[in-house]
């Protein structure tokens, strides 16, 4: 079955510590994998984008890594600020098809 | 603002009343998806349209609920004698098909969260 997971379900941190998020998928065939962050009551916001041949993406202060032989894929938040209280979805899109298969979601909660 | 709206933001309805959700993608985009999100979930697909034609609907996609995209434009969202299960966010979002599959962004409007009482 094709299925994206998450962990953790949350997490919180304090402001200007990092953190990891992770991301396990059984999708198969893949096609690219992305990371989106949904801040509460809004839609969300695609934050990186990458194919099986790209190991890692960075946009400002998030890099994500993609392992296609495991198929992991992290999400790295560096130097955490309050506005980065999200809930950030992973989300892999299959070969093939048009529609995207989203995770749960890791929400993230920064702390002063 | 260019981006994907959606009306109306909240929607709360009595059980059986039908209801209508309207998005308005990104000029440009040729492509218009519709999702359902519930509490503490991601996004489920429901449907979407290239164009004017619908290609391909969800299983999620009971007969209550119908789709339109009648000029390629704008498109809406209908439920009808809608139960307390709809209850949740309907998120509309929107790409451009000719971008190559890695660059295929799809953009998000805000939402219609709709609560069935």
């Amino acid at each position: 079955k094709n299925q994206v997971e998450q962990s953790p379900q949350s997490l919180i941190i304090l402001e200007g510590k990092n953190c990891t998020l992770q991301c396990n998928y059984t999708v198969s065939p893949f096609s690219n994998l992305r990371w989106y962050k949904q801040d509460t009551g809004r839609g969300p916001v695609s934050l990186t984008i990458m194919t099986f041949s790209e190991n890692t993406k960075s946009n400002g202060r998030y890099t994500a890594t993609l392992d296609a032989d495991t198929k992991q894929s992290s999400l790295h938040i560096t130097a955490s600020q309050l506005s980065d209280s999200a809930s950030y979805i992973c989300v892999v899109r299959r070969g093939g098809y048009n529609k995207l298969i989203f995770g749960a979601g890791t929400r993230l909660a920064v702390h002063p | 603002d260019t981006g994907v709206s959606q009306d109306p933001r909240h929607k709360i309805t009595k059980r059986g009343q039908n209801v209508t959700f309207r998005c308005d993608p990104i000029s440009e985009h040729n492509r218009l998806y519709w999702y359902r999100q519930t509490l503490g979930q991601g996004p489920e697909f429901l449907t979407y349209f290239q164009n004017e034609a619908q290609l391909e609907k969800s299983r999620l996609l009971s007969d209550r609920f119908s789709a339109e995209r009648p000029k390629g434009s704008f498109s809406t969202l209908e439920i009808q004698r809608t139960e307390q299960g709809d209850s949740a966010m309907y998120l509309c979002a929107s790409s451009f098909s000719l971008a190559e599959p890695a660059k295929n962004i799809q953009y998000f409007g805000a939402g219609t969260r709709l609560s069935v009482l």
